[in-house]
């Protein structure tokens, strides 16, 4: 598809375990971003990756979180020894090349449901 | 972090009728996006506002950017069921590649 994808669609987990959600960008572009949206809230922003480097990392909110991104394509987002407060949904956006004025086109999400 | 406030929170309306939403900061912004995000899906781009004083329309929605270009406001004009959805404003700021967004106007149109 020309779209942005994220899989899983949806993931219920137990709390310990550990997770992987994984973004397929649009091809060709170079910046790739994971937000998370809890319920009835905003976005908030993780990470963002120019090409295979993440420049910024400030906004992943514990070192349980990390994130990589591989062949200036595909990235992952791992969350290690999962919480009640990590459920939430993930969404992963790319845009052809950084800078604030750029349409982020996004990804419909990974719901994520931490038990 | 520069805030973003949206209001209001939550709109309910009977289709035909007009309504502005409201996105509000104490910080300037290189640029101001609105998206619209329906459930299940990911935020979609219905304007980018760049220069203060701004006004943007979009068929029956009108967008505007405030001359100081710390707050934005859309306007939507005999809204239809369609038009439901959550309404966010992301702002660009001085990093120069990430946007903040408030938390959204979440907005009901019922027949």
């Amino acid at each position: 598809g020309a779209g942005v994808s994220q899989s899983p669609s949806n993931k219920v987990t137990e709390k310990g375990k550990d997770v992987e959600l994984r973004c397929d960008p649009i091809s060709g572009h170079t910046a790739l971003y994971w937000y998370r949206q809890r319920l009835g809230q905003g976005l908030e922003f993780l990470i963002y990756f120019q090409g295979n480097s993440a420049p910024d990392k400030s906004g992943l909110p514990s070192d349980r979180f990390s994130a990589e991104r591989t062949g200036e394509s595909v990235s992952t987002l791992t969350i290690q020894r999962t919480q009640q407060e990590d459920s939430a949904v993930y969404l992963c956006a790319s845009t052809a090349q950084t800078g604030g004025a750029r349409e982020q086109f996004f990804g419909p999400g990974t719901r994520l449901t931490v038990l | 972090t520069q805030l973003l406030e949206q209001s209001p929170q939550f709109l309910s309306i009977q289709e035909g009728e007009n309504l502005t939403v409201y996105c509000n900061s104490s910080s300037v912004f290189s640029s101001l996006q609105w998206y619209r995000q329906e459930p299940g899906e990911g935020p979609v781009l219905l304007v980018t506002v760049v220069t203060g004083g701004e006004v943007k329309k979009l068929k029956r929605l009108t967008f505007q950017f405030g001359d100081a270009r710390k707050d934005s406001s859309l306007h939507i004009t005999a809204a239809q069921p369609g038009d439901t959805g959550l309404y966010l404003c992301a702002g660009a700021g001085g990093s120069g590649y990430a946007l903040n967004f408030g938390k959204g106007t979440s907005l009901l149109v019922t027949p």
